[in-house]
């Protein structure tokens, strides 16, 4: 089976701007979760999504928000971009919620 | 809220030593997940595990859960360079099985040839 693909893989925005990050996950797999890791927070939880709603949800500001798409894949938005927002973010998908299968990632430089 | 609490931070060893590390959390673990990450990559799933007591395997690498299960410990036998990387536990934080997840902050592992 293909793994976990995100895309883009890098990308660079200017404060202020918008950004949508791209998640399919592994076929079959209907739970997508979205984590943020930076050096000083580590990896912090996002979101999960479950067959196409949001089953939970960590402690970000409204301005990150996600959906799920009836085929499992998903995105994830974050406007009105911030320094602090420069960060990789990781997408996992699983079949249920427990394993998780980890994309490459997509490393997000704010200036 | 429940933490997860990764010592060393760091560690550097020579090839063909051995190493733990150690994965506290300040409440009762569900079920605990070890990962490995390549600098700046995706994490890679080593193991689970889930019943007080338990231990896994995988090549030379074994994790166990505490019978209390508050602590794990993931330990490397004759470690090679291919074990470098940042290893990550990683635990279910929602007592309803929600799959709301949690991470350590990570230790960093560098084996030296």
């Amino acid at each position: 089976k293909a793994g976990v693909t995100q895309t883009p893989r890098y990308l660079i925005k200017t404060r202020g701007q918008q950004v949508t990050l791209s998640c399919s996950p592994i076929s079959g797999h209907r739970s997508v979760s979205w984590y943020q890791q930076t050096p000083g927070q580590g990896l912090q939880f996002l979101f999960e999504y479950f067959s196409e709603t949001q089953r939970n949800k960590g402690n970000f500001p409204g301005r990150f928000s996600g959906r799920q798409f009836s085929n499992s894949r998903s995105e994830m938005n974050v406007s009105t971009l911030e320094l602090g927002d420069s960060a990789l973010y990781l997408c996992a998908s699983s079949p249920w919620g427990y394993e998780q299968f980890f994309g490459p990632g997509t490393r997000l430089t704010v200036l | 809220s429940q933490e997860l609490e990764q010592s060393p931070q760091s560690l550097i060893v020579q090839e063909g030593k051995n190493l733990t590390i150690n994965c506290t959390s300040s409440k009762t673990l569900y079920g605990l997940y070890w990962y490995k990450q390549k600098y700046g990559e995706g994490l890679i799933f080593l193991m689970m595990l889930q019943k007080g007591g338990e231990e896994k395997s995988h090549e030379k690498i074994t994790a166990k859960l505490d019978e209390k299960k508050q602590q794990s410990s993931l330990h490397i036998t004759a470690s090679q360079p291919s074990h470098a990387g940042i290893y990550l536990c990683g635990a279910d934080s929602s007592a309803s099985g929600t799959y709301k997840y949690i991470f350590g902050t990570g230790t960093r592992l560098k084996v030296l040839a």
